[in-house]
């Protein structure tokens, strides 16, 4: 069964930093891109980031272009995002999801970390 | 970034009846390798999304067959034979054919 957790999330002031992380399990890790995925309370879905699956091939959306980092560690089965230089409009639940490559962008989501950002 | 519009954004239906959702991309949305990256998802309440349909008419493993996609290049279209109750929810069109991967605004199916 594939298992997405993430961990994380939580009360940032506007500025700040948070690490987001997301433990996979259930396939093999290592062979598939992954994406994290926000979702605003009350409102639709952004893809923020996308990683490669060996870590290679990194893309933001522009909204956080220079402030997000994404990066893996296949070893651990985990894969993170480092977010500096928070925004009250970052305040969101962030999902990771499994990408099938040459089918889907989200074939497996986690059931996700809330971010509040606020002063 | 390709823009998704769906219409419509709320659908009340009345258990056992059909729902159709459609969804428009700003440009095509075939890939250069000759597949189209559209897929739909439902979140139900207070879950994460789940997905339904991928390649505009695949059902995803575990998806009843209730559920089918259509349409081509721009121009797609959800479609629930008989609403269950367990269908309440919000609905999603993505596309994975260029990033960011972009998604409609999301329809929320309710029962009358």
């Amino acid at each position: 069964e594939v298992k997405l957790v993430e961990s994380g999330g939580g009360l940032e002031q506007p500025g700040g930093s948070l690490r987001l992380s997301c433990t996979a399990s259930g396939f093999t890790f290592s062979s598939y891109p992954m994406i994290w995925v926000r979702q605003a309370p009350g409102k639709g879905l952004e893809c923020v980031s996308y990683i490669g699956s060996d870590g290679s091939a990194t893309l933001y959306a522009d909204s956080v272009k220079g402030r997000f980092t994404i990066s893996r560690d296949n070893a651990k089965n985990s894969l993170y995002l480092q977010m500096n230089s928070l925004r009250d409009d970052d305040t969101a639940i962030y999902y990771c999801a499994k990408v099938l490559p040459g089918t889907t962008g989200g074939e497996y989501w986690g059931q996700g970390t809330l971010v509040s950002v606020s002063s | 970034d390709i823009v998704m519009t769906q219409t419509p954004l709320s659908s009340p239906v009345t258990l056992g009846q059909p729902a159709s959702i459609s969804c428009r991309s700003s440009q095509s949305l075939v890939h250069s390798d000759g597949n189209t990256f559209l897929s739909w998802l439902q979140q139900r309440p207070g879950q994460p999304p789940r997905l339904l349909i991928y390649k505009i008419s695949n059902r995803f493993s575990g998806v009843p067959d209730r559920f089918s996609g259509s349409g081509a290049g721009t121009e797609f279209t959800l479609k629930i034979s008989r609403v269950e109750a367990e269908d309440v929810g919000v609905y999603y069109c993505t596309q994975a054919t260029q990033f960011p991967y972009t998604f409609g605004q999301g329809t929320k199916l309710e029962i009358k």
